[in-house]
């Protein structure tokens, strides 16, 4: 079975731009989530979808957006970029039906690197 | 609001050696708790997990318990080797959906 995959896996922008993060989850997670991983703040995170629906959203500015799928693959974007959105931004799928009423494990794919320059 | 404290590393240490990773969190209700490890140039990987107070969690030789009296999910693994160098973080999860609250990580280098 195909892990978690996310694309592009490195990418450069500059002040002022917006990027789009893609991720495929694992054939049947219908879950996904984002994270932002960064040296100062460590994992924090986004945005969780399931079936194309935002259930839950962290404490991060309206400039981090996502969106969800039929299929349940996810973009985030991030609009006018700043220098502090430099991070690696992982992306985790989940099978709800796991784990019952608590959080299941979660499958993180190898994340995207955003520089902004 | 949640929160995960776990201790800062680097923490070197010698093959076979006894590695312990303090962690301590605050939360409201039950949740549940997880260690996650980053071997470097890889994704994050669940390593154990424990649900309910006093259940403990295992993976690999490591294991955590869950301590509610204390706060604590503290991984112990009793002889380490090279292969364990990695980054370990501790974290909590709600009730239920994917929202996780990690702590800072603690980067481990076993040295042969």
């Amino acid at each position: 079975k195909a892990g978690v995959t996310q694309t592009p896996r490195y990418l450069i922008k500059t002040r002022g731009q917006q990027v789009t993060l893609s991720c495929s989850p694992i054939s049947g997670h219908r879950s996904v989530s984002w994270y932002q991983q960064t040296p100062g703040q460590g994992l924090q995170f986004l945005f969780e979808y399931f079936s194309e629906t935002q259930r839950n959203k962290g404490n991060f500015p309206g400039r981090f957006s996502g969106r969800q799928f039929s299929n349940s693959r996810s973009e985030m974007n991030v609009s006018t970029l700043e220098l502090g959105d430099s991070a690696l931004y992982l992306c985790a799928s989940r099978d709800p039906l796991a784990g019952g009423l608590t959080t299941g494990e979660l499958f993180f794919g190898e994340g995207s690197r955003l520089t902004v320059l | 609001g949640n929160s995960v404290t776990q201790m800062e590393g680097p923490v070197t240490l010698s093959e076979e050696a006894f590695l312990t990773i303090n962690c301590t969190y605050t939360a409201t209700g039950y949740p549940s708790l997880f260690w996650y490890v980053q071997y470097p140039g890889e994704g994050l990987q669940l390593l154990l997990k424990a649900t309910k107070a006093d259940d403990k969690g295992s993976n690999k030789g490591f294991e955590a318990t869950y301590r509610k009296e204390t706060t604590s999910f503290h991984l112990e693994k009793g002889s380490v080797q090279v292969s364990d160098s990695a980054v370990y973080f501790c974290a909590l999860g709600e009730a239920a959906g994917n929202k996780l609250t990690f702590g800072g990580g603690t980067r481990v280098l076993v040295k042969p």
